[in-house]
């Protein structure tokens, strides 16, 4: 059973350009999460989603910052328009609904020049 | 407002000792804690999860315990291993929101 995957691991983008953050849970999981880390910071939940709906969206950013996970295929973490400050790493997690443990992907480095 | 916090920041022990990382949250409405370690520029992997009917968990050299009453939740490790040196950090889901809330880890550094 692949764990969480999350791709690029790396990306690096100009200021202005979009940033898309992709995420494949864990078989099994209909739960997605999505955290920020700053450097030297803890991490801040950004988002909650199940399949075809944002359940809790409450540390995402009013602006730029999007996110969904369809029906099929990953869920995607968008932000338009990237500014430094959204240099970071970013985690998501995937949970089942009957113990919402969460297991870790290894996170995208986002890197905005 | 969910607040979650963990005491020490950082803990430098020599090998072989028993060490208590401490977590603590303001709201004792909760679903379950959950923790994990974190290696430098890695992601974060689970240690152990307690459900909030439960009072504790066990793996391995690891047990944690959970107090809901008096908002704690404590992580020991016995027999301290120099592989054991990473981040920890424990989180909280609330039972009103359904969201994981992070503490800000402790650094641990297990010296040979």
């Amino acid at each position: 059973n692949a764990g969480v995957m999350q791709n690029p691991r790396h990306l690096v983008r100009r200021r202005g350009q979009e940033a898309r953050l992709r995420c494949s849970p864990m078989k099994g999981h209909s739960h997605v999460y999505w955290y920020r880390q700053l450097p030297e910071e803890g991490l801040k939940f950004m988002v909650y989603l199940q399949k075809e709906n944002i359940i809790d969206e409450s540390g995402m950013p009013k602006e730029r910052f999007s996110a969904e996970f369809p029906k099929e295929g990953p869920s995607i973490l968008r932000i338009q328009q990237v500014v430094r400050g959204d240099s970071a790493a970013y985690f998501c997690a995937s949970s089942r609904t009957d113990t919402y443990e969460q297991y870790f992907g290894p996170g995208t480095r986002l890197t905005v020049t | 407002k969910q607040e979650v916090t963990q005491i020490p920041a950082a803990l430098s022990v020599p090998e072989g000792e028993n060490l208590v990382l401490n977590c603590s949250f303001t709201d004792s409405a909760i679903y379950n804690l959950q923790w994990f370690r974190q290696d430098p520029g890695k992601g974060l992997t689970s240690l152990l999860l307690i459900q909030s009917s439960q009072r504790e968990q066990t793996s391995g050299r690891l047990n944690a315990s959970l107090d809901k009453s008096s908002g704690r939740s404590t992580l020991y490790i016995a027999a301290s291993q120099p592989g054991d040196s990473a981040t920890y950090l424990c989180a909280v889901r609330t039972g009103r929101t359904y969201k994981y809330i992070f503490g800000t880890g402790t650094r641990l550094k297990v010296l040979a």
